[in-house]
């Protein structure tokens, strides 16, 4: 089993769309959480960290469920820009290295 | 400079060639990490160092050697270069802490030929 799983999709949405993905994580000891976002041919930007309340960004809101190990990231009123390949990330290790998903490819389309 | 360097953006190399992927940083993070991506296989860790003076070994390390002389510079050397190096390569570093991601090198792009 990968340490981060996440669906790849693509997810194929209409501008305006609501629009969530799920990331499952497999140590039970992880202490932070990221969202990546990475467009094509990029390096891979922080979209933002996961706080165990739940935290919001605009129109990003990324919620920890750490019961039953999963992250999610909902995109509300998905613009164009959006597409892209959203990448879950967790510290899974002792120390300072992070562990990757696969990600999430997302295409907004007009 | 701002954030993480990476050089040079792309390079097709011939099979048993000696590069040399340059990465320096300039916001004193003392963790730096090398990345390599492939379609299909997401991000793998080739090599790692937590401070100046140390290195060690990601989930795909063969092939690759890496130095961490000082703070600012760690360099990723493909001793004799083969077809299953082609890749997209990337550099990060990480302030210590918790709270805080990886900031990433815009990437190399290696085709091996």
């Amino acid at each position: 089993r990968k340490e981060v799983e996440q669906d790849p999709g693509p997810f194929n949405v209409p501008e305006g769309a609501t629009v969530a993905f799920n990331c499952t994580y497999s140590n039970s000891a992880s202490q932070s959480f990221f969202w990546y976002r990475q467009d094509c041919r990029k390096e891979p930007k922080l979209l933002m960290s996961v706080y165990s309340s739940g935290n919001e960004d605009g129109r990003f809101t990324a919620q920890l469920n750490r019961a039953s190990q999963y992250i999610s990231l909902l995109i509300r009123d998905s613009k164009l820009s959006d597409s892209a390949t959203y990448l879950c990330v967790v510290n899974s290790h002792a120390g300072n290295m992070l562990t990757f998903g696969g990600g999430t490819r997302l295409m907004v389309k007009p | 400079i701002a954030g993480i360097t990476q050089a040079p953006t792309s390079q097709i190399l011939a099979a048993g060639r000696r590069m040399t992927l340059r990465c320096t940083q300039d916001m004193r993070h003392n963790a730096m990490y090398w990345y390599r991506q492939d379609l299909g296989l997401g991000l793998r860790l080739i090599h790692y160092s937590n401070t100046a003076g140390t290195t060690g070994k990601g989930e795909v390390p063969d092939g690759y050697s890496v130095s961490r002389a000082n703070t600012d510079d760690f360099p990723l050397t493909l001793a004799s270069a083969v077809p299953s190096q082609t890749s997209v390569y990337f550099c990060a570093s990480r302030a210590p802490g918790q709270s805080y991601g990886y900031t990433f090198g815009s990437g190399t792009r290696l085709t091996v030929v």
